[in-house]
């Protein structure tokens, strides 16, 4: 059974840092991994899909990586803003499989 | 891009009672259709998978009963919470999988806010 963990719970950092969201898979057989953003009360937003024989996305200032084999990926968010501030959920598909496994979740506060 | 419409946002419900929630696929059709729960500070649960005209898959411990989920046409899905209690209260989200693409590309609805008093 596939499980998603996500390291840390919540982060707080302030305004302008560069941060690094970890999320880590206990099955190497992915058909690939999502970054998702979710505001308080809202539903996702999908910000960077990574396939299974990539091993990194980029969009603006978030990079995320892969690395199927240890089973872990990472979002990159370069100079944070507060409107930054969200939980970051990532999610794997399992090959051959239609649905997604979430993670619990990062959630992040960027402070003016 | 591709819109989900999730209704309603919020509802609050006094126990006993039933709930329908929509979840519309506004540009595209949606073959499948997932229903995901989410409580406080934890992670998406996906509860059924609805394919468009067929009878949905629940996952395990989910009771069919009691979340009744229908998918009768390529843009709308239903799911109805019958007879709400208080431990029903949750916030309840539907994907949708545009017609002829692949599993990676999944839009989600707004979300539904539940309480059930």
């Amino acid at each position: 059974k596939q499980e998603v963990t996500q390291i840390p719970a919540a982060l707080s950092v302030p305004e302008g840092e560069n941060l690094v969201l970890n999320c880590s898979f206990t099955d190497s057989a992915i058909y690939n991994l999502q970054w998702f953003r979710q505001d308080p009360g809202k539903g996702l937003t999908s910000l960077l899909l990574i396939q299974s024989s990539q091993r990194e996305q980029t969009s603006g200032r978030l990079n995320a990586s892969l690395d199927k084999s240890s089973g872990r990926s990472t979002l990159y968010i370069a100079a944070s803003q507060p409107g930054d501030s969200a939980t970051y959920l990532c999610a794997v598909i399992r090959q051959g499989a239609q649905k997604l496994v979430f993670g619990q979740g990062t959630r992040l506060t960027i402070n003016p | 891009g591709a819109v989900v419409s999730q209704h309603p946002s919020r509802v609050i419900c006094k126990s006993g009672t039933s709930v329908k929630i929509e979840c519309r696929s506004l540009d595209f059709q949606a073959t499948t259709m997932f229903w995901y729960r989410q409580f406080p500070k934890q992670s998406l649960m996906l509860m059924a998978t609805s394919n468009e005209g067929s009878k949905a898959t629940y996952e395990q411990g989910v009771e069919k009963d009691k979340f009744l989920i229908n998918h009768a046409s390529l843009t709308l899905s239903t799911l109805t919470v019958t007879s709400a209690h208080p431990e029903d209260s949750s916030f309840y989200i539907c994907s949708a999988r545009a017609l002829g693409g692949s599993n990676e590309k999944l839009f989600f609805g707004s979300g539904t806010q539940l309480s059930v008093l």
